[in-house]
């Protein structure tokens, strides 16, 4: 069974650049045809998927937050990473990465970290 | 403002069927883009509970169905449990916004 596991910095300033890194394990990030997305939910709210990435690097963002967000992935440590510029409390969310099958659905969750952005 | 549109609660008491609604448009669902559904436990991640509009991942009971017809998709839970005490998401892909991924703002299911 594949795991994922989130890590970043914790708090971001405003108006910095929010960082974070998913791990994978139980297999390889290039096995299969699977994008590997990130997703967020701010407290008490709904899921708002960010963007995916493929391990040949294509990358598709949500309009949204194209203008503020790059994708990369690093195939030989099995990790996809997120940053998001001039970050504002608006940002504030529990921040999940996932696996995208070829359905289209996210069938392998990370447990999720906090990232706080004051205001 | 989600692109999916889900009622914001619904209840029943235990063994009863309950469904939950999912309300799309013509450039998701309506497009005959396949629907997800996810379980989200308190403080817990979200898990797949139906994907392709009706199939069940390993270990999902078959008290757990879901439907499509139109722009619109149904999750049905049987024989209601405490444990089935939750958020419910619909997911689907748009086509028109980019080939984004895209959810119903959740449901959250109390069992009386």
């Amino acid at each position: 069974q594949v795991q994922l596991q989130e890590s970043g910095p914790g708090p971001v300033k405003p108006s910095q650049t929010l960082s974070l890194t998913c791990t994978v394990s139980g297999d390889s990030i290039n096995s299969g045809s699977y994008y590997w997305s990130w997703l967020r939910q701010p407290a008490g709210k709904g899921l708002e998927w960010i963007g995916r990435i493929h391990p040949s690097g294509s990358a598709y963002y949500n309009p949204s937050l194209m203008s503020r967000l790059t994708m990369s992935i690093d195939t030989s440590n099995n990790q996809f990473s997120l940053r998001l510029r001039s970050v504002t409390a608006a940002d504030t969310a529990v921040y999940y990465c996932a696996r995208d099958s070829a359905w289209r659905a996210f069938d392998n969750w990370g447990q999720g970290t906090l990232v706080t952005v004051p205001s | 403002q989600s692109v999916l549109t889900q009622p914001p609660s619904v209840s029943g008491a235990p063994g009863q069927r309950v469904s939950i609604s999912c309300t799309g448009s013509s450039s998701n669902i309506g497009a005959g883009h396949d629907v997800h559904w996810y379980q989200q436990l308190p403080g817990m991640a979200p898990k797949l509970l139906i994907y392709g509009h009706r199939n069940r991942p390993s270990g999902v009971p078959d008290r757990f169905s879901a439907s499509t017809s139109g722009t619109s998709a149904s999750l049905a839970i049987t024989g209601l449990r405490a444990e089935d005490e939750a958020d419910y998401y619909c997911q689907s892909y748009d086509s028109g916004l980019s080939g984004s991924r895209v959810f119903g703002g959740g449901t959250r299911l109390t069992v009386l």
